[in-house]
């Protein structure tokens, strides 16, 4: 089994709808990100949590929001969906003990395709 | 600031040439990591590789290469005899601490069998 799931894995709302999108890990990792990518951006920071308790905006937050169930799940929220928030989301995990070795290693889910009309 | 640049957009090889993509970063750190992904077209990201910024050795896996520069900051990755298998979106990214990656705009290989 995957150790990084997301749900729905493609999603087409209308403009307007409020719309979940969910991360589960069994990584054990108390970090996790939201990034979208668009064509010719590259992938992008959404939001991260270091653990349930800490939440942080990243690059590009505006109209959006998270919400840190459990350490296993961190779900992203639009909450009035438009057109230009179509991209391919990611969510991913990582762990930031195990000194050097663990460094920046991000694991991440298999994306999820969301169109907005 | 950081910034990782990946300023070849598209690339097209025949079967079996060999291809290099480029990446350029910018940070004021003297610690932090790069790193590799492949997207294949099915859409996930696979890690290919992470280099720390105090070793500068070249690494080879396979028919893969790394070329780390830090006098040019640059940490490019050659793809030997390419197969169509390696027809993906190839993203370069900086890790600088504070658990963030900054990604390139990808470069977009396609092997032409």
């Amino acid at each position: 089994d995957a150790d990084v799931t997301q749900t729905p894995r493609n999603r087409i709302t209308k403009t307007g709808k409020r719309i979940m999108l969910e991360c589960s890990q069994t990584k054990g990792h108390d970090r996790m990100y939201w990034y979208r990518q668009d064509p010719g951006l590259g992938l992008r920071l959404i939001y991260y949590s270091f653990d349930v308790k800490d939440i942080n905006k990243g690059e590009i937050s505006d109209g959006y929001s998270v919400s840190r169930q459990a350490q296993a799940k961190f779900s992203l929220s639009l909450e009035s969906a438009i057109p230009n928030q179509t991209a391919l989301y990611f969510c991913a995990t990582s762990d930031p003990g195990g000194g050097w070795n663990n460094w920046g290693e991000q694991f991440f889910g298999p994306g999820t395709r969301l169109t907005v009309l | 600031a950081q910034k990782v640049t990946q300023a070849q957009t598209e690339i097209s090889v025949v079967e079996k040439e060999d291809v290099t993509l480029d990446c350029v970063y910018e940070t004021r750190d003297t610690t932090y990591y790069l790193f590799w992904y492949k997207q294949p077209p099915s859409g996930e990201l696979v890690f290919l590789i992470r280099r720390n910024s105090f070793d500068e050795q070249n690494e080879i896996s396979g028919r893969y290469s790394w070329n780390f520069q830090k006098s040019t900051s640059s940490f490019n990755f050659t793809i030997t005899a390419s197969q169509v298998v390696d027809s993906a979106v190839y993203f370069c990214a900086l890790y600088r601490g504070a658990n963030n990656l900054f990604f390139g705009t990808g470069t977009r290989l396609t092997v032409i069998p």
